[in-house]
């Protein structure tokens, strides 16, 4: 079974603080993506990798950035969190070439 | 105008019932097209493929109008575990693997 682990299931935060969420997969997929999905806004992309130190933003990568070190962590970084950051964030890993997507199982993340 | 989109219900149906929903979406070159589903506090999971000539798994249908640019699916005799919210995905096309999604629809199925 493809397993996708985040670092944290709740996490609070104060404004301005930086961030790291951290993603883990262990079935050698070479896409990742992080997520953040909001009430009634669903499930928006924020950046994507297809490769290690490969990245593209998706379509909110503001006031976020992202490093891939190893093929197989991917990591999200708020510089400076914002209230408006408050959400739920999920991470995702394909193979290349395929479209499924596995999910790791969410961080929600409260900024104060 | 949102390129994926579907009606957020909820659909609110009593077991046994079928239920169908929708998602259109905007993009007349998106190539593919999968349902995925995401319990309550649940990462989504995929639930199927959308083929061009429809497919079925179990009491599952899907189905793809191009013409009209929509999806659908059909669950048929509807269990209380079916309550969840169902994703639409949408690839575009060239090659791209980055989707995009719809807002999900939620079905709660009563007894």
């Amino acid at each position: 079974d493809v397993k996708v682990t985040q670092s944290s299931r709740y996490l609070v935060k104060r404004t301005g603080e930086k961030v790291f969420l951290e993603c883990v997969q262990d079935m050698d997929h070479e896409n990742m993506f992080w997520y953040r999905q909001d009430p009634g806004l669903g499930l928006r992309l924020i950046y994507f990798s297809y490769d290690v130190k490969m990245k593209e933003k998706g379509d909110i990568p503001e006031g976020y950035s992202v490093s891939r070190e190893k093929k197989e962590r991917f990591s999200l970084i708020l510089e400076s969190a914002s209230t408006n950051q408050t959400s739920m964030y999920l991470c995702a890993s394909a193979r290349a070439g395929f479209y499924e997507q596995y999910f790791g199982p969410g961080t929600r993340l409260t900024v104060t | 105008r949102k390129e994926v989109e579907q009606d957020p219900g909820p659909f609110n149906v009593p077991e046994g019932a079928t239920v169908a929903f929708n998602c259109t979406y905007s993009n007349s070159a998106s190539q593919s097209f999968f349902w995925y589903r995401q319990d309550c506090r649940k990462e989504p999971k995929l639930l199927m493929s959308v083929y061009s000539s429809g497919n079925e798994d179990g009491r599952f249908t899907a189905q793809l109008n191009r013409a009209s640019q929509y999806i659908s699916l059909l669950i048929r005799d509807s269990k209380l575990s079916d309550s969840a919210t169902y994703l639409c995905v949408v690839f575009a096309s060239g090659g791209s693997y980055i989707p995009t999604f719809g807002r999900g629809t939620s079905l709660i199925v009563h007894p």
